[in-house]
């Protein structure tokens, strides 16, 4: 049963335009959320995170949204430069405020995005 | 992330041999998380230790599968008798004591069990 699902594997945008990667939930108790970038033959990098107090954080071109009630994120990168071009995960962590196991985060399957110049 | 090394990149077994997967965290981590990702698939939480500590371990398979972080040097993921399915790229983590939401990976092993 996944409990963070990326349901588009690809994605396919025009350089200078906006990218919108989505990413649902259904573990209610999720209350950290994290966006990772992975280039092929490389480890994940991490982009940008969100914790459940708030529902909007913003990094250079990068924001991630948090809408609570639909269990929903996303990932805004404006504009798109063709260096974007990678899979990106969405990752899920549920014990961020309890002190719990931190480090237990739940991927989803990943998003190919391709910026194309 | 280039701080996490992981050794070897790849990794060739035969089923039945044994794997080591070794993982050094970034200086100042002590914190280590391994992660394995299949085929199309996402990564999947497998274990988190601190020095000399399994805290976490509900990622791992119940048999075959191991992982240490002793006091001095690496931490070891080790799968005995490996078979095909176990054919995947493994990552590890790490991450400061104080901030263990953020945690590097390093650039993984990929397993290959002919």
């Amino acid at each position: 049963d996944q409990q963070v699902k990326q349901n588009s594997p690809s994605l396919s945008v025009q350089e200078g335009r906006i990218s919108i990667l989505n990413c649902d939930y259904t573990n209610s108790m999720f209350d950290y959320f994290l966006w990772y970038k992975k280039y092929p033959a490389e480890g994940p990098t991490f982009l940008i995170s969100i914790s459940s107090i708030k529902d909007k954080n913003e990094d250079g071109r990068f924001t991630v949204f948090l809408n609570k009630s639909a269990k929903h994120l996303s990932l805004h990168i404006v504009p798109s430069q063709p260096g974007d071009s990678a899979v990106y995960f969405c990752a899920a962590n549920a014990d961020f405020f309890y002190g719990g196991s931190q480090g237990n985060l739940i991927f989803g399957k990943g998003t190919k995005l391709s910026v194309k110049p | 992330n280039a701080g996490v090394m992981q050794n070897p990149r790849h990794l060739v077994r035969r089923r039945g041999q044994e794997a080591r997967l070794r993982c050094s965290p970034m200086k100042g981590h002590s914190h280590v998380y391994w992660y394995r990702q299949l085929p199309e698939e996402g990564l999947k939480f497998m274990v988190y230790l601190q020095k000399e500590n399994i805290i976490d371990e509900s990622g791992m398979p119940k048999e075959r599968f191991s992982a240490e972080f002793p006091k001095e040097g690496p931490s070891i993921l080790r799968i005995q008798q490996v078979v095909r399915g176990d054919s995947a790229a493994y990552f590890c983590a790490s991450s400061r004591p104080d901030r263990n939401t953020e945690a590097f990976f390093g650039q993984g092993t990929r397993l290959t069990v002919v």
